[in-house]
């Protein structure tokens, strides 16, 4: 069982959607949670950070951490063209040590 | 602030074959992390270095291996290079190791071993 599971999509939604981007992890020594956005040939973006379980919002994005359920949400309102792009979840656990998911193809069609 | 830059930004090896790839760190960060990324993958955590020591490895044979310079710069050295190493190699760096400092990634440098 890998550490972290992505549904890798491809993901198409149209302009004005909600999406939902979600990862589940095995391993209670996470602490620390991610999301990533990644251009095709480019290197990952931090959108988001959290530790603790709960709701985090930043502008027309919407973390979410579930502890108990191992489980970790990424919400984006009212999507445009240029949300366009592979998602990653991350997280790092308490060994110093950091762990992806494979990442979620999103096309938001105008 | 100049970001994370890496060099070179493309590189052809044959199999068998040594490698370096280098990276600066964004103005005021002291630790540096590598990943590996084949196509269609997520970031796999090679190691970190943390004012020029190792602070965490993945797992990643011993061939892979680092170094980070006084100036924070940071060298990824892969030896007997195989198949399986052709992918994106990107560097992270973040002003330190608490839970709360956030990686800053390079554009990454993809190797394509032969």
């Amino acid at each position: 069982q890998k550490e972290v599971e992505q549904d890798p999509g491809p993901l198409s939604v149209p302009e004005g959607a909600i999406v939902s981007l979600n990862c589940t992890y095995s391993n209670s020594a996470f602490q620390y949670f991610m999301w990533y956005r990644q251009y095709s040939r480019k290197g990952p973006e931090l959108l988001m950070y959290t530790y603790s379980s709960g709701n985090k919002e930043d502008g027309r994005f919407t973390a979410q951490v579930d502890k108990s359920s191992k489980y970790i949400s990424l919400f984006i309102r009212d999507s445009q063209p240029s949300d366009s792009a592979t998602y990653l979840c991350a997280m790092r656990n308490t060994g110093n040590q950091f762990y992806f998911g494979t990442g979620t193809s999103l096309t938001v069609i105008p | 602030e100049t970001g994370v830059t890496q060099s070179p930004t493309h590189l052809i090896k044959t199999r068998g074959q040594q490698v370096t790839l280098r990276c600066s760190s964004q103005s005021g960060h002291n630790t540096v992390s590598w990943y590996q990324q084949a196509l269609g993958q997520g970031p796999q955590f090679i190691f970190q270095y943390y004012r020029e020591e190792e602070n965490g490895r993945g797992n990643f044979p011993p061939r892979f291996s680092g170094l980070q310079f006084p100036n924070y710069s940071s060298e990824l050295n892969v030896n007997a290079l195989e198949l399986d190493d052709s992918a994106l190699y990107l560097c992270a760096s973040s002003g330190g190791v608490r839970t709360t400092d956030t990686q800053y990634f390079g554009p990454g440098t993809r190797l394509t071993v032969l």
